[in-house]
């Protein structure tokens, strides 16, 4: 699976949007984009995935640039409960998945 | 709704102890898999079943751990002798055939004394 690169953390006012970036720069042609988050002391949740195009469901948004090298997920309007560390990660298989540290998102008053 | 449970969710055991964690999939969800998450740690990937059968058992630390899954449903991850180690978030994850989206549980929080 290729190997993801996020900031270490991000602040964001509530009601604002989040822009959450991820570089993927290693990608191949048939790995997807998936994102997940953790909310403190509970399991991952899964967000939202894509290949190519951009993709939008009623958590989130994702943005995959044409050459796929890179993406962001955008919280529209985020709230306090959207804290949380964010994880990207691009996958074929489906199996395991391979974590990588994450944002940590910290939504402010 | 029914969603992955684990249990129990939190567990205190003496070193040297055995324990015993159990997951309940998804019904009709076909693969399941296994993570620890250590104290301020990323998650890591223990053992997954599809079935019955563990095609990728590379994750397990040790031959302290075992896990097995029957009737293609409920899974129970096992460590012997536990350590200090070995306390940790275990989490139970499942999905659909053919879907790559995980589900996961509230996690198992084991502590070793």
């Amino acid at each position: 699976d290729a190997k993801t690169t996020q900031p270490t953390s991000m602040d964001c006012a509530e009601g604002r949007a989040a822009n959450l970036p991820c570089n993927h720069s290693t990608i191949s042609g048939n790995e997807y984009v998936y994102w997940y988050r953790q909310i403190h002391s509970q399991g991952p949740q899964y967000i939202i995935h894509g290949l190519k195009n951009n993709e939008t469901n009623e958590m989130a948004s994702l943005i995959i640039t044409e050459d796929r090298k890179s993406s962001t997920l955008i919280l529209p309007h985020a709230t306090l409960r959207d804290t949380a560390v964010y994880y990207c990660i691009v996958r074929v298989t489906p199996d395991k998945l391979i974590f990588g540290t994450g944002t940590r998102l910290q939504v402010f008053p | 709704g029914a969603g992955v449970s684990q249990s129990p969710s939190n567990k205190v055991t003496e070193k040297g102890k055995d324990v015993e964690l159990r997951c309940d999939p998804i019904s009709g969800h076909t693969a399941l898999y296994w993570y620890r998450q250590s104290l301020g740690q990323g998650l890591e990937f223990l053992i997954y079943f599809q079935g019955n059968s563990a095609p990728d058992k590379s994750g397990l630390p040790s031959d302290r751990f075992s896990a097995e899954r029957t009737g293609g449903s409920v899974s129970t991850l096992t460590i012997q002798r536990t350590q200090q180690e070995d306390s940790a978030v275990y989490l139970c994850a499942s999905n659909l055939p053919g879907s790559a989206t995980q589900y996961f549980g509230p996690g198992t929080r084991l502590l070793v004394l």
